[in-house]
């Protein structure tokens, strides 16, 4: 079936630094892969996805390159700030799915 | 624009009691879904529903049951609370079901702990 592995973190940054979470997949066909972000206390936002090998997701200075050849998306941001502390989820969707598999999630510090 | 509202947002249950979460969305969605949240795995499917009058069950299952009461409701059941359900539990929908590659929109969360 089909599965998400990402980086579990915890991850504590200063303001400024750079942020890169990973995310590998397993998946039959051409699945479509997600970010989504919960802020605390809050449900799931999409932040970005793509839909296609090499597709470059982007959002909120976040971005994300599917990558079929090593199945991965991993997500990316040059100057991380407070306001970005949050759990990040990775998630794919297959292409005869109905449903979303997530990852485990990563939980995100960022101290100023 | 409210979205994917759920109620309750907190509820602390004894164990064996029962009780229902409610889950309504106004996007005119044809799929929706149950999903709980537990540290370091992430969400997981509990029953979701590809369109009003369809219900199929996810990776977890077991101690819940569903009701798509029409287009915009879809409610969870928990007939014997336990505490290994203790979790917060969300609801989403989502535009199309298969063959789609659109995201899902998430409700705030129920957190429930049973005692």
């Amino acid at each position: 079936g089909n599965s998400v592995t990402q980086m579990e973190g915890p991850v504590t940054l200063s303001e400024e630094a750079f942020l890169t979470i990973n995310c590998t997949y397993t998946a039959t066909g051409y699945p479509s892969l997600f970010w989504y972000v919960q802020y605390p206390g809050e449900g799931l936002q999409l932040l970005l996805k793509a839909t296609k090998a090499d597709d470059k997701g982007s959002n909120k200075g976040f971005e994300a390159t599917y990558r079929k050849e090593t199945t991965s998306f991993h997500l990316e941001k040059g100057s991380v700030q407070v306001s970005d502390s949050a759990v990040y989820f990775c998630a794919l969707k297959g292409s005869n799915d109905y449903k979303l598999s997530f990852g485990a999630g990563t939980t995100v510090t960022v101290r100023a | 624009n409210a979205g994917v509202t759920q109620t309750p947002k907190f509820q602390v249950l004894k164990t064996g009691q029962s009780m229902t979460l409610q889950c309504a969305q106004d996007m005119n969605h044809n799929s929706m879904y149950w999903y709980r949240q537990d540290p370091g795995m992430g969400l997981r499917l509990i029953y979701y529903s590809a369109s009003e009058g369809t219900t199929d069950k996810g990776e977890v299952p077991n101690g819940y049951n569903v009701s798509r009461l029409n287009k915009r409701e879809f409610s969870l059941r928990l007939e014997s609370a336990a505490p290994s359900q203790t979790s917060v539990y969300f609801c989403a929908s989502s535009e199309k079901g298969n063959r789609e590659n659109t995201e899902a929109f998430f409700g705030q969360g129920t957190r429930l702990t049973v005692v």
